[in-house]
């Protein structure tokens, strides 16, 4: 069983589309994240949720949305994709905020 | 906020030899230190973590050690194995914050 599962794995769309990437996790834990990795695999934290409720916003451009219907579940909504977007988008999660992260898969989105 | 330096960008080992990375960090009240590997293609994984009431932790060919006094700590990897070729991630964080990640080490073991 995948602890943190994202969908989809491969995301290649055009610039001004909108597009959403899936994230589950059946750990049990209370916090889950949305990860950025660049070309030069620096991660960048994009956005926290814990129980459900925002916590952390990076300064993320607008266009990106998250939401957490349930504190299993945490999706990411991108309006008007832009070429600076493509990147590999990774869903994380810890049993509390600070804790030791477990990563799902990772989408690449390609935006052309 | 909290600012974690990561070295060297690059390393290169024969194998069998040992791999020392080095990460600094600047709040001294941050205490807990995990080190990630992504090999490629796939997703980081925890392989050690330390908290601040320690000052080393093993666990079999892997160590990390810590020093509060200079807030630096580093990821040892003995007998280096060409499946330990991967980017390798240290990260710190206090208490309920968020984990800051270094900028990554690229470890290539050369057989």
């Amino acid at each position: 069983d995948t602890a943190v599962s994202q969908t989809p794995k491969y995301l290649v769309t055009q610039m001004g589309n909108d597009k959403s990437i899936k994230c589950e996790q059946n750990l049990g834990h209370d916090t889950m994240y949305w990860y950025k990795q660049d070309s030069k695999k620096f991660l960048k934290i994009m956005f926290s949720y814990n129980n459900k409720e925002l916590i952390i916003n990076e300064t993320v451009p607008n266009r990106f949305s998250p939401k957490s219907p349930d504190k299993a579940h945490l999706n990411l909504h991108i309006n008007s994709l832009e070429l600076g977007d493509s990147a590999v988008y990774f869903c994380a999660s810890s049993p509390d905020f600070g804790g030791p992260l477990h990563f799902g898969n990772g989408t690449r989105l390609t935006v052309t | 906020g909290e600012n974690v330096e990561q070295h060297p960008s690059t390393l290169s080992v024969q194998e069998g030899d040992s791999a020392v990375i080095k990460c600094t960090y600047s709040d001294s009240a941050s205490n807990y230190f995990p080190w990630y590997k992504q090999e490629l293609g796939k997703r980081p994984q925890l392989i050690i973590d330390i908290r601040s009431n320690v000052g080393e932790k093993k666990d079999q060919r892997i160590a990390v050690t810590l020093n509060k006094t200079a807030k630096h700590f580093s990821l040892h990897i003995t007998e280096t194995q060409p499946e330990d070729s991967a980017v390798y991630f240290c990260a710190a964080s206090k208490g309920a914050q968020k984990l800051v990640f270094g900028q990554g080490t690229r470890l290539t073991i050369n057989p």
